[in-house]
């Protein structure tokens, strides 16, 4: 079975421009789950969804990022303009279990690194 | 403020003995604690759990404990073998919040 995809594994960008990470859960999972995890620190979550609602986007600064997942499915996240704090690894994962705590079937793809100079 | 602490960035372990890894929390609220294993340019795997109403887990060579009233547990690995090293990141959840708290991991290295 396909683990959790993510693209491109490494972006490089200037600061003000836009950038979009691309995630594509493993198939029959119901709950997306973005992270942010910047160097020398755990992994924070930015936004959760089951299906295609949002159901916990507190973390997000939404000013400048923006994420769908359109037909419940693949997921984008977006940053526009990207700041040079924004360099960390992006992180997808994916659950098939509903549940808020469905820590344990959470399953990480292996990450977006982007680098904003 | 950060609710979930690992003060050790890293550890070195002979092959065969006993890895023991640390964890902190300062959020009376947690009630529900994981420990992942994340390898380099992978995503974080789930290794153990455990749930406040207990003060031990034990799946294989992997045993969770925690001291609630210390706000502490730990993750022992016996006999630690080579393909454990890793970055191992310890979270927390509860008080109502669906989100995981993650601390800042420690790097495992095992020494054959």
């Amino acid at each position: 079975e396909a683990g959790v995809v993510q693209s491109p594994r490494y972006k490089i960008i200037e600061k003000k421009q836009p950038v979009a990470f691309w995630c594509n859960p493993i198939s029959g999972h119901n709950t997306l789950y973005w992270y942010r995890q910047n160097l020398g620190q755990g992994p924070e979550l930015l936004i959760r969804y089951e299906n295609e609602e949002a159901v916990d986007d507190s973390q997000l600064p939404k000013d400048r990022f923006s994420a769908e997942r359109l037909k419940g499915v693949d997921s984008t996240l977006k940053i526009q303009p990207a700041e040079l704090g924004d360099s960390a690894v992006y992180l997808c994962a994916s659950s098939p279990d509903r549940r808020g705590r469905a820590w344990e079937t959470q399953y990480f793809g292996p990450g977006t690194r982007l680098l904003v100079l | 403020d950060q609710q979930v602490k690992q003060n050790s960035p890293s550890l070195s372990v002979q092959e065969g003995r006993i890895s023991i890894l640390n964890c902190d929390y300062t959020n009376s609220m947690f009630d529900y604690f994981l420990w992942y294993k994340k390898y380099p340019a992978e995503g974080p795997t789930f290794l153990i759990s455990i749930s406040s109403i207990k003060d031990k887990n034990e799946d294989g060579r992997f045993t969770v404990f925690l001291n609630k009233s210390a706000k502490h547990l730990s993750l022992h690995i016996v006999p630690s073998q080579p393909g454990d090293s890793a970055v191992y990141f310890c979270a927390a959840s509860g008080g109502g919040n669906e989100k995981l708290t993650f601390g800042t991991g420690t790097r495992l290295t095992i020494i054959p």
